[in-house]
């Protein structure tokens, strides 16, 4: 069963338009790690965030955390044809490292 | 109820040693991998399984190799461990091997070779 609560399951999106995906847990959270599935190649990480507030960026991908450490969120900005695939959020409940794991996110981007 | 499950999460283990990491996976899918997961977080696909059959075997040391006595179960064997084998290993599945398919992945085992 997943544990972390990912959201939406599929988002299909314009081309050029901008996007959210959620990431949620009962629990307060050690680290949370966002990654990108393309099949075949396993997962490309993306992002890591451990302390609360805390906000990165890559390119056009910004992730959050909120300041509870309980929820994060993922934004792609402008999306392009190659940021569709599978988003995946993980997260350590603690610092001993037992990953817990989000359900996906499938994104498709309409040209 | 755990959909995918490793074990042992933590395994610490001298050089030259033979160790196994076992998984299963309660989803009734049919495809089965393992991943090996280096110091930058990237997640780097070793096998695939698809009905008990090899798939997919990356470049990975001929000490490394999976066993899959049914579909719900593929373990991972490693002869002669060596210490750049540290690291996390993931297994995951997946319903089949089509293309886009969401895979669940385990808790990860930690190997540490001293």
């Amino acid at each position: 069963s997943q544990e972390l609560e990912q959201s939406p399951q599929s988002l299909i999106v314009q081309e050029g338009k901008n996007l959210t995906i959620n990431c949620t847990s009962s629990k307060t959270l050690y680290g949370l790690y966002w990654y990108k599935q393309k099949y075949g190649e396993g997962l490309i990480f993306l992002m890591m965030l451990q302390k609360g507030g805390e906000e990165k960026s890559h390119e056009k991908i910004t992730a959050k955390l909120d300041e509870k450490k309980q929820q994060s969120s993922l934004h792609i900005t402008a999306s392009q044809p190659s940021h569709a695939g599978i988003y995946l959020c993980g997260a350590d409940e603690d610092s001993n490292y037992q990953l817990i794991w989000g359900a996906g996110t499938k994104l498709i981007i309409k040209p | 109820d755990t959909a995918v499950s490793q074990t042992p999460k933590y395994l610490v283990t001298q050089m030259g040693n033979d160790k196994s990491i076992k998984c299963e996976q309660n989803l009734g899918h049919d495809t089965m991998y393992w991943y090996k997961q280096d110091s930058k977080k990237f997640l780097k696909i070793m096998f695939s399984y698809n009905n008990k059959e090899l798939i997919i075997n990356e470049t990975v040391p001929n000490r490394f190799s999976p066993k899959s006595p049914d579909k719900a179960h593929l373990n991972l064997h490693i002869n002669s461990l060596e210490l750049g084998d540290s690291a996390v290993y993931f297994c995951a599945s997946s319903q089949d091997m089509r293309a886009g398919g969401t895979q669940y992945f385990g808790p990860g085992t930690r190997l540490t070779v001293l």
